[in-house]
């Protein structure tokens, strides 16, 4: 089944202690993204890929850390984690550009909580 | 830059009633158009997506029009059923970065027998 998958679903954690957020896809896509969801605020992008080692910055990027070293994997890394990183983070996959624009396939979602 | 502006929820709609969640957006060039579903306590998943003016996206009975003239792209269903209940998110691609989405804030739909 293709799908993409992001571990842990939930996570409570203290200020300052670093935590990765796995992502995986199987679908042999090249580009791969991260976003935050929050209240009032919907999906902001945080880094996106659009290949392995090829990484950038989205809208909302301070705090956060990512890697691409194989093509089904994108974590995202929070080294020191503060109480305004508690979100919903989504990891989302798609073919390259224009073989189908815009279309993202979404993970499950990890409700992160840093207290 | 480019941004989505969605209607604001939630909306509390009964069953088999008619269902119009208003989007309009902003962007430079030629956009293509999305709107996104998330069920409780799910990952976002494509509703229905128009890549070009006046171009008609469909899917399990909802619609949307692209109108470039208005710059807008509103969701509408005929007759909702309780299993529709869920956030509903209008999306943009300006084609440019990969597939880079840009989000309203959503839309929260409640259906009630």
């Amino acid at each position: 089944e293709a799908q993409v998958t992001q571990n842990p679903r939930y996570l409570i954690t203290v200020t300052g202690k670093k935590l990765t957020v796995t992502c995986s896809q199987n679908m042999n896509h090249e580009y791969m993204s991260w976003y935050r969801q929050d209240p009032g605020l919907g999906l902001r992008q945080i880094y996106y890929s659009m290949n392995v080692e090829v990484t950038d910055k989205g809208d909302v990027p301070e705090g956060y850390k990512v890697s691409r070293k194989e093509k089904r994997n994108f974590p995202l890394i929070l080294e020191s984690p503060s109480p305004n990183q508690t979100s919903l983070y989504f990891c989302a996959s798609s073919p390259a550009q224009g073989r189908q624009p815009g279309r993202q396939y979404f993970g499950p979602g990890t409700r992160l909580t840093v207290l | 830059g480019d941004s989505v502006t969605q209607m604001e929820g939630p909306v509390t709609l009964s069953e088999e009633a008619f269902l119009t969640i208003n989007c309009t957006y902003t962007a430079t060039g030629y956009p293509s158009l999305f709107w996104y579903v998330q069920y409780p306590g799910e990952g976002l998943q494509l509703l229905l997506k128009a890549t070009k003016a006046d171009d008609k996206g469909s899917n399990k009975g909802f619609e949307a029009t692209y109108r470039k003239e208005t710059t807008s792209f509103h969701l509408e269903k005929g007759s909702v059923q309780v299993s529709d209940s869920a956030v509903y998110f209008c999306a943009l691609s300006d084609g440019g970065t990969a597939s880079k989405l840009t989000f309203g804030t959503g839309t929260r739909l409640q259906v009630t027998l």
